[in-house]
């Protein structure tokens, strides 16, 4: 597509339970990027990846976080055992590489822990 | 510690006159600075960045000067427009760091008035 796929755009889970977010980069991009936007807060970096090297995992706020990147394409990122504090607008960008910061970001999911 | 920081929640101007955002940074080894446009629903979107070899860069309405040894940059719009109500964030980059993770400050909300 021309642009980052974010879904779902909307997610309301109970506490405790498991989601899934899922991110299309640009086609040709090889440097995806998960974000995090809480209420009243800037963008918070989680994890990023460039090609087939070791992800950059150094944002994650905790182990309940995790992320993959199947076939350098799709992102998904797992959130286990929702807690509260993890509501937030989760923000998805790609770019052209390394030293690229041309970053093209996907619209968002809301996540709203119950 | 928020490496960048703008300290202004939101700024309200009339439509015609000039529309100043302000940031400053921390971190010395900053040397990439962008502004980012975020629309409700939306993610942001790109706007104008500078490097660290120069002061000041125009891009039609908007202007972003950089004063390093201040550690501050601004974005000027001017004429502003109410097309320019959105969140705007400043972000800042290490290009000799092993990646283009990119810092944001918390936004500020810039309201036009007709």
């Amino acid at each position: 597509g021309a642009g980052v796929s974010q879904s779902p755009s909307n997610k309301v889970t109970e506490k405790g339970k498991d989601v899934e977010l899922r991110c299309d980069p640009i086609s040709g991009h090889t440097a995806l990027y998960w974000y995090r936007q809480s209420l009243g807060q800037g963008l918070e970096f989680l994890i990023y990846f460039q090609g087939n090297s070791a992800p950059d995992k150094s944002g994650l706020p905790s182990d309940r976080f995790s992320a993959e990147r199947t076939g350098g394409s799709v992102s998904t990122l797992t959130i286990q055992r929702t807690q509260q504090e993890d509501s937030a607008v989760y923000l998805c960008a790609s770019s052209l590489g390394v030293l690229s910061y041309g970053y093209t970001f996907g619209s968002g999911t809301r996540l709203t822990v119950v | 510690d928020q490496q960048v920081k703008q300290n202004s929640p939101s700024l309200s101007v009339q439509e015609g006159r000039i529309s100043i955002l302000n940031c400053d940074y921390t971190n010395s080894m900053f040397d990439y600075f962008l502004w980012y446009k975020k629309y409700p629903a939306e993610g942001p979107t790109f706007l104008i960045s500078i490097s660290s070899i120069k002061d000041k860069n125009e891009d039609g309405r908007f202007t972003v000067f950089l004063n390093k040894s201040a550690k501050h940059l601004s974005l000027h719009i001017v004429p502003s427009q109410p097309g320019d109500s959105a969140v705007y964030f400043c972000a800042a980059g290490d290009r000799g760091g092993a990646n283009s993770k990119l810092t944001f400050g918390k936004g500020i909300t810039l309201s036009v008035r007709p």
